[in-house]
């Protein structure tokens, strides 16, 4: 399975943007890029996810390199309850199935 | 709309035990999965069902764990006898088809001792 790679940690103040990167170079042309992401003592919650284009849904938007082996998903405005651990997940063919979770990125957002 | 409906959320054993976890998914909702989570750690897949038949269960340690999914609506995970490496958060997941984002439940945190 095309394993993702995320840094640790970030923070960002509250009201900001927040672009969280993810490296993917291994890649296969069916892969999907998922973003889920899991707030304290909660199970995971989808977030987001795209193929080749650029994707924006009413949590945050998805930017996708041409080449495909990075993205970066884009939390336009953080707010205090957007504190959370992102994952970023390849799975083949868009399912849902097997979604291979890494440690993820620990968000801190600071008032 | 109701979300995925896990029991109980906390549990606590001793280690040789029998548990049992319950998961009452999303009203039709053909695809239900459960996870594992180790504390620090991301969740990993242990088994996943397509109505009432399983997708994958690769990595279901099955000398100790077993799930169904009677009818295609509810399931269980038992684990028995349980270790003490078994401690972690148990997550049902479910999602309308397998392509689709899969809605999970708050889980429930076992503790072996």
């Amino acid at each position: 399975d095309a394993k993702t790679t995320q840094p640790n940690s970030m923070e960002s103040n509250e009201e900001e943007p927040v672009h969280l990167p993810c490296n993917h170079s291994t890649i296969s042309g069916t892969d999907y890029i998922h973003w889920y992401r899991q707030l304290p003592s909660q199970g995971p919650e989808y977030v987001i996810h795209g193929l080749t284009s650029n994707v924006n849904n009413r949590m945050a938007s998805l930017a996708i390199a041409e080449d495909r082996k990075s993205s970066t998903l884009i939390l336009h405005r953080a707010t205090l309850r957007d504190a959370a651990v992102y994952y970023c997940i390849l799975s083949y063919g868009g399912s849902q199935g097997n979604l291979i979770f890494g440690k993820g990125t620990k968000l801190s957002v600071k008032p | 709309e109701a979300g995925v409906a896990q029991s109980p959320r906390y549990k606590i054993i001793e280690k040789r035990q029998s548990v049992a976890f319950w998961c009452n998914p999303i009203s039709g909702h053909a695809t239900l999965y459960w996870y594992q989570q180790i504390l620090g750690q991301g969740p990993k897949l242990l088994i996943q069902f397509q109505n009432n038949g399983v997708v994958d269960d690769s990595q279901l340690p099955k000398d100790r764990f077993s799930a169904e999914r009677l009818k295609g609506v509810d399931s269980t995970l038992k684990i028995q006898p349980a270790k003490l490496e078994d401690s972690a958060v148990y997550l049902c997941a479910s999602s309308p088809r397998a392509d689709t984002e899969a809605f999970f439940g708050q889980g429930t945190r076992l503790t072996v001792v």
